[in-house]
């Protein structure tokens, strides 16, 4: 089975720029979530989604955050416009109520703003 | 609120040593507790798990017991390999049925042929 998909893996931007972070959880699973790693903060979870539906948003660094699940298989995280400081992995993550709590994770997006 | 301690690294290690990283947890109810790994360039993969008191996670010779008077999960394993290298981060679930983790800082791992 296909885990979860994030793209893109690396983005290298200029400040003021827009970026789109693109998710796809694990067929079938009906909590999404958005976590940002950074060697100062380390994981921190930004948003998450049950049954495509934000549930807590209290993660989310400010206004310029942005993320929406328009269907069960596609999440999308936006930073607009973005600032050296958004500089991080940003994780996607997956589960399915049963699971025990366990969630799955994608590669992650690793992201520059220079 | 919830939140997860863990022991500061990086840790260095021998071949064959014991290991142990230390996790101590606050948390309001009776959460679920994780130990999860992070290879270089990878996302985070389940190591193992405990969901109540005295509960004990195991895998791949990894272990961790859920103790609540000491409100800890500390990971062990007897003799770690070059392949465990790696960052280990402990985390809670809140309670049963709540979905979300939180996270410990992270504690990397290095392990010496």
């Amino acid at each position: 089975d296909a885990g979860v998909i994030q793209s893109p893996r690396h983005e290298v931007t200029e400040m003021g720029q827009e970026v789109t972070l693109r998710c796809k959880p694990i067929s079938g699973h009906d909590y999404l979530f958005w976590y940002r790693q950074t060697m100062m903060r380390g994981l921190e979870l930004l948003i998450y989604f049950n049954n495509n539906v934000p549930i807590d948003d209290s993660g989310m660094p400010e206004d310029r955050f942005s993320a929406k699940m328009p269907n069960a298989s596609f999440s999308t995280l936006k930073i607009q416009p973005s600032e050296p400081r958004d500089s991080a992995v940003y994780f996607c993550a997956s589960t399915i109520e049963g699971a025990g709590n366990t969630i799955y994770f994608g590669e992650g997006s690793w992201l520059t703003v220079v | 609120g919830d939140s997860v301690t863990q022991m500061e690294g990086p840790v260095t290690l021998s071949e064959e040593a014991f290991l142990t990283i230390n996790c101590t947890y606050t948390a309001t109810g009776y959460p679920s507790l994780f130990w999860y790994v992070q290879y270089p360039g990878e996302g985070l993969q389940l190591l193992l798990k405990a969901t109540k008191a005295d509960d004990k996670g195991s895998n791949k010779g990894f272990e961790a017991t859920y103790r609540k008077e000491t409100t800890s999960f500390h990971l062990e394993k007897g003799s770690v390999q070059v392949s465990d290298s790696a960052v280990y981060f402990c985390a809670l679930s809140p309670h049963q049925g709540a979905q979300k983790l939180v996270f410990g800082q992270g504690t990397r791992l290095t392990i010496n042929p």
